[in-house]
């Protein structure tokens, strides 16, 4: 069964500094999608960013980017320039590509304070 | 710009009884999910449809029913409320027929059981 796994319940950087999130998956799938998801503090969830498992590059939208390390397992987000509003809760989720299960796994999320 | 509309947006009940949750998607979608998210901020899916049909169906009590008439809106209905029941149910939609999983949340609906 696919897992996320995010380690890093909180963590609390100075703003205009960047910031790594840690996350890890399990999948028996070669064809996997990746995401990052933002809660704010009003609860609204948004997606950030994707990364599919076939592709070798980096997604990068803005001041997010992803580190993927395919053999680790491992899909890192990295906030740039970070800003007090990107205070939030961030979620890495899962997506295995075979079949139409259409069934999205999250993390249990890291709580990023950016201080000012 | 929120596309996905979830009424009501709190409810406050008491254990035993019968609560509904609607939602509705202005994207265009095709597929929508029922996601739960408990006290400490963890998400479980409960639920997912195709366009109407039922793909996922997690291990949840049978008190939990989902019904959709069109691939526009998905309800969830609780039959018999219990304090464990407490938590932010949150729908979601996904275009392409979920298959990258990219998902847009409604606000969330927040049930508390007294």
């Amino acid at each position: 069964a696919q897992k996320v796994t995010q380690t890093q319940t909180s963590i609390s950087v100075v703003e205009k500094t960047t910031v790594t999130m840690d996350c890890v998956y399990e999948t028996r799938d070669s064809s996997y999608f990746l995401f990052w998801y933002k809660q704010t503090a009003s609860g609204e969830i948004v997606f950030l960013i994707r990364q599919d498992s076939y592709k070798k590059e980096n997604a990068t939208v803005g001041h997010y980017s992803l580190n993927f390390q395919k053999p680790k397992s491992s899909i890192g987000l990295i906030i740039t320039a970070t800003q007090i509003e990107d205070s939030a809760v961030y979620f890495c989720a899962m997506r295995e590509g075979r079949g139409n299960t259409n069934k999205v796994v999250f993390g249990t999320g890291t709580r990023l304070q950016v201080l000012p | 710009e929120t596309a996905v509309f979830q009424t009501p947006n709190y409810h406050v009940t008491q254990v035993g009884n019968e609560v509904s949750f609607n939602c509705k998607q202005t994207l265009g979608h095709d597929t929508m999910y029922w996601y739960k998210q408990d006290s400490k901020k963890l998400l479980k899916i409960m639920f997912s449809y195709n366009n109407k049909q039922l793909i996922v169906n997690e291990t949840v009590p049978r008190r939990f029913s989902p019904q959709s008439s069109d691939k526009a809106h998905l309800n969830l209905r609780i039959k018999s409320v219990e304090p464990e029941d407490s938590a932010v149910y949150l729908c979601a939609s996904s275009g392409d027929w979920g298959a990258t999983g990219q998902l847009y949340f409604g606000e969330g609906s927040k049930l508390t059981v007294l």
